[in-house]
C-alpha cells in the first residue's frame, strides 16, 4: 500500500531554532515529493523535489530529497512567529494516472 | 504558481441536500484533483478530473455521492450529493502544472463545508 508518513505529528519551538521536518515514503512508480505549508484552508507550495533536483532552498527554508532512504526533511533555520502552520509533504507517482497522496502533516507551533 | 479559484468559500447545508463546487484554473494547469480535508486530518485525494470524460475515483469514493465534471481544460465541478454531517470538511481543487517530465501541484483557497 502506498504511504507518506511525516515525524513529528508536532513541534513547540521558540522563536529563533532551528527545526527539521520529516517525511518518509513507500510508493511505486515515485516521481516527486511536494512541501506545502497550511495556516488556514489552501496549503501553500514550497519546494518540489525529484531525482534531478534533490536540494531546494528559499531563504530560510530548505529541503533536501533523499532517494536511497525514500525521505525527505525539510529544515527552518532562525523560525518566527509567522512560521507556525502545519507542513504538509506530498509524493507525486504514476498508478495508471498521475497523483499525489499526503503525509499526516507536522503542527509547527512558534513561541515568540 | 498557477491561479486558481474555487467558489463558494464556505457554505453552511441541511443534511440531504447537494452542493456543487466550482474550480477554475490558468491555462498552465494540465490536470486537476478534488482533495478533501476532514478537521484535524491531512488530505485525501477524491478523483482526478478528467476532460471531456468520467473522472478517476479513489478508493472510497464513488460517482454517485461525489459526482465530477470537467467540461473544458480550465473548469471543474464537484458537487456533494445526499449531504450528511460527516461529509463536513474543507474541500479543495488542485492543477497539476508540467515542469520538464515533473508535475508541480498547486490548491485553490478551498471550500469550507458545514452540514447540519
Amino acid at each position: 500500500e502506498d504511504k507518506v508518513v511525516q515525524s513529528p505529528l508536532s513541534l513547540v519551538v521558540h522563536e529563533g531554532d532551528t527545526v527539521t521536518l520529516n517525511c518518509s515514503y513507500e510508493v511505486t512508480n515515485f516521481r516527486s515529493l511536494l512541501w506545502y505549508k497550511q495556516e488556514k484552508k489552501a496549503p501553500t507550495f514550497l519546494f518540489m523535489l525529484t531525482s534531478s533536483g534533490i536540494e531546494k532552498k528559499s531563504g530560510r527554508l530548505s529541503s533536501i530529497l533523499d532517494k536511497k532512504e525514500l525521505s525527505s526533511i525539510l529544515n527552518i533555520t532562525a523560525t518566527q512567529t509567522g512560521d507556525s502552520a502545519i507542513y504538509l509533504c506530498a509524493v507525486g507517482f504514476f498508478s495508471g494516472t498521475y497523483k499525489y497522496i499526503f503525509g499526516t502533516g507536522t503542527r509547527l507551533k512558534v513561541l515568540a | 504558481s498557477a491561479v486558481i479559484s474555487q467558489k463558494p468559500s464556505r457554505d453552511i447545508c441541511q443534511r440531504g441536500t447537494s452542493l456543487t463546487i466550482q474550480c477554475q484554473v490558468d491555462s498552465q494547469v494540465t490536470m486537476m484533483f478534488w482533495y478533501r480535508q476532514q478537521p484535524g486530518q491531512s488530505l485525501t485525494l477524491i478523483a482526478t478530473a478528467n476532460q471531456g470524460s468520467e473522472a478517476t475515483y479513489e478508493s472510497g469514493f464513488v460517482i454517485d455521492k461525489f459526482p465530477i465534471s470537467r467540461p473544458n481544460l480550465t473548469f471543474s465541478t464537484l458537487t456533494v450529493s445526499n449531504m450528511s454531517p460527516e461529509d463536513s470538511s474543507i474541500y479543495l481543487c488542485s492543477g497539476g502544472r508540467q515542469i520538464s517530465s515533473y508535475n508541480e501541484q498547486f490548491f485553490g483557497p478551498g471550500t469550507r463545508l458545514t452540514v447540519l
